[in-house]
């Protein structure tokens, strides 16, 4: 069954450091997501991308964050100078067209020192 | 902000009886709702969703009840199996409200723990 993917498994970076998490969604999907998930607290939405560009983003997506689909098949969360507050584990998700559900990757385990 | 609420952290059931996990939301825009079940280090599955036109889909050992007038979903599995002891999140989205986002509003989790 195809599935989602996300590379790394966890991220240790210095705060202050830019971090870019990566993932490579179901191939016939075309609705992207990025959910995070701080240790005891919901998943939260941070941003949708649809026919290349941001259809939403939350609040917590401020500047720092970007999101780009470099080459047709890598969907990629970039925190270009992350904070202490930005650990977290980060979720992609993707689905495809009409009624259908998100499906997750396992996440990367984001570890700011 | 708590659009979406399990009031149950955990749940407790002897293998091969019902489990039945709740789910309430308060913003009447939303008309699709999903549940996810998670285990440690794995990103949420998809287990079984149902649109607000209906009141009932069942998937096996899986059935989701929606009451539109209670804002209120409940998941049942029937028979439950110590494979099925993971968190299980209740999920909605409001489809087509600000164009194609979909994004999904999460509850805080139920953990079931199914004994064998």
């Amino acid at each position: 069954e195809p599935e989602v993917t996300q590379t790394p498994s966890h991220q240790v970076t210095q705060m202050g450091q830019e971090v870019i998490l990566r993932c490579v969604p179901i191939s016939n999907h075309l609705y992207f997501y990025w959910y995070r998930q701080i240790l005891g607290q919901k998943v939260e939405f941070l941003v949708s991308f649809y026919n290349n560009e941001i259809s939403e983003k939350s609040e917590i997506f401020d500047d720092q964050f970007s999101v780009e689909r470099p080459d047709g098949s890598n969907f990629t969360l970039k925190i270009r100078s992350t904070k202490l507050e930005d650990s977290a584990m980060y979720f992609c998700a993707s689905r495809g067209e009409g009624n259908q559900p998100q499906h997750f990757g396992d996440g990367t385990r984001l570890s700011i020192l | 902000d708590q659009q979406v609420k399990q009031n149950s952290p955990s749940l407790s059931v002897q293998e091969g009886r019902i489990s039945i996990l709740n789910c309430d939301y308060t913003n009447s825009m939303f008309d699709y709702f999903l549940w996810y079940k998670k285990y440690p280090a794995e990103g949420p599955t998809f287990l079984i969703s149902i649109s607000s036109i209906k009141d009932k889909n069942e998937d096996g050992r899986f059935t989701v009840f929606l009451n539109k007038s209670a804002k209120h979903l409940s998941l049942h599995i029937v028979p439950s199996q110590p494979g099925d002891s993971a968190v299980y999140f209740c999920a909605a989205s409001a489809r087509f409200i600000g164009g194609a986002t979909n994004k999904l509003i999460f509850g805080t989790g139920t953990l079931l723990a199914v004994q064998p």
